[in-house]
């Protein structure tokens, strides 16, 4: 079985850009959450989709968004980029969330100049 | 809001020695519990979760914690350590779909 990928896995952008990451599921998981991690802050939820509608969010602000298709496969959204947002965004997908186990995959790692 | 601390953010051990990594969490009903274990340049990987079955929890590679409630506590441990056990390690409590880490604790582990 597929584990979860992450497309791309490096990105580099300027300040004021935006940029989308995508994140394929394990096949058969509907839920898909992400997070950001930053040697600073650590390791920080951003949001949780299932079955196409977003059921937690985190604490970021609104040029943070996020969906997920009929498929499960999700995209990240980040519009006006700032230096702050340079981080490994990860993505892990389960089953149906809230008990199960949270596969992770290996991150896009966004770097802002 | 729950929050999870993990001290020391760098643990050395030598190679077979006991693996002590702690953990304590803040939440007045005591959620699910985590610990993830991430090695350089990959996402994390489950090593065991608690989920009020049993307080003693087995994980993968040799791992366990215990669950201890009066000291909202749990702690990570393994008998003796592996030169391949050389890692980050978060403790991480909520919902499978919505975590809070600890900040991490850096395993590395010497001849």
């Amino acid at each position: 079985k597929a584990g979860v990928t992450q497309t791309p896995r490096y990105l580099i952008k300027t300040r004021g850009q935006q940029v989308t990451l995508s994140c394929s599921p394990i096949s058969g998981h509907r839920s898909v959450s992400w997070y950001q991690q930053t040697p600073g802050q650590g390791l920080q939820f951003l949001f949780e989709y299932f079955s196409e509608t977003q059921r937690n969010k985190g604490n970021f602000p609104g040029r943070f968004s996020g969906r997920q298709f009929s498929n499960s496969r999700s995209e990240m959204n980040v519009s006006t980029l700032e230096l702050g947002d340079s981080a490994l965004y990860l993505c892990a997908s389960s089953l149906s969330g809230k008990w199960d186990e949270q596969f992770f995959g290996p991150g896009t790692r966004l770097t802002v100049l | 809001a729950q929050s999870v601390t993990q001290l020391g953010s760098h643990v050395s051990v030598s190679e077979g020695a006991l693996v002590l990594l702690r953990c304590n969490y803040s939440s007045s009903v005591p959620p699910y519990l985590f610990w993830y274990v991430q090695y350089p340049n990959q996402g994390l990987q489950l090593l065991l979760k608690y989920t009020s079955a049993a307080t003693l929890v087995k994980g993968i590679n040799g791992f366990e914690a215990e669950f201890k409630k009066s000291e909202t506590s749990f702690h990570l441990t393994k008998p003796s350590a592996h030169m391949s056990d050389a890692a980050e390690y978060f403790c991480a409590a909520g919902t499978a779909s919505k975590l809070t880490f600890g900040t991490g604790t850096r395993l590395q582990v010497t001849l």
